[in-house]
């Protein structure tokens, strides 16, 4: 099992609506969780963090961490054009290590 | 402004040369780390720094070299034993190992 693993989508939602992402981790990712989101070409950009179980707001974002089932989502309200991007999920390495681990990405396509 | 800078933004390597792609942060981090990304693969640790004058290898270090001589300054030479070096090279950095990372605007490296 890969340590951090997220579908690759593309998904498609209407303007407006509510995007779910979601991220599963293995045993050896710790219990702090973050969301990048990065367009075509540019770096990424931390959205969000989250370290302990339940949800986050942020706006428009909310962040769910569920470590019973070792899941983490990113939730989107009122998605607009501009959220369109890949979202990357990553989580630190447990054990001891500093090193952050990430998926391979959601590509978010939001559609007029 | 504070921040991380990568340069160039774009490296031509020819065979069997090696090539360094520069890293420089005015944030005052500890902590300071080399990225590879290939399309669909998402983001895979090279090289990672706690502090200067030391570092640590990642997932994919072969075929890569670093330094930390200077706190400011994490560069990475890309050594002609990387047989496949064409992807975006992203350095980010972080005020303790365990907190969340900002990046840079990355290199992209190709092969001539």
């Amino acid at each position: 099992q890969k340590e951090v693993e997220q579908n690759s989508g593309p998904l498609s939602v209407p303007e407006g609506a509510i995007a779910s992402l979601n991220c599963t981790y293995s045993d050896r990712v710790s219990q702090s969780f973050f969301w990048y989101r990065q367009y075509s070409g540019k770096s990424p950009e931390l959205i969000m963090s989250i370290y302990s179980n339940g949800d986050k707001e942020d706006g428009r974002f909310t962040a769910q961490l569920n470590k019973a089932s070792q899941y983490v989502s990113l939730l989107i309200r009122d998605s607009q054009p501009s959220d369109s991007a890949t979202y990357l999920c990553a989580g630190l390495q447990g054990g001891g290590g500093n090193k952050l681990t990430f998926g391979t990405g959601t590509q978010l396509k939001v559609e007029l | 402004d504070g921040g991380i800078t990568q340069s160039p933004k774009y490296l031509f390597r020819k065979e069997g040369q090696n090539v360094t792609l520069s890293c420089e942060q005015n944030l005052n981090h500890d902590a300071m780390y080399w990225y590879r990304q290939d399309p669909g693969q998402g983001l895979r640790l090279i090289y990672y720094s706690q502090i200067v004058n030391d570092f640590q290898k990642g997932d994919i270090a072969e075929g890569y070299s670093v330094s930390r001589e200077k706190k400011e300054s994490f560069p990475l030479t890309v050594t002609s034993a990387q047989k496949n070096p064409t992807a975006f090279y992203l350095c980010a950095s972080s005020s303790r190992t365990r907190e969340k990372l900002f990046f840079g605007s990355g290199t992209q490296l190709s092969v001539l």
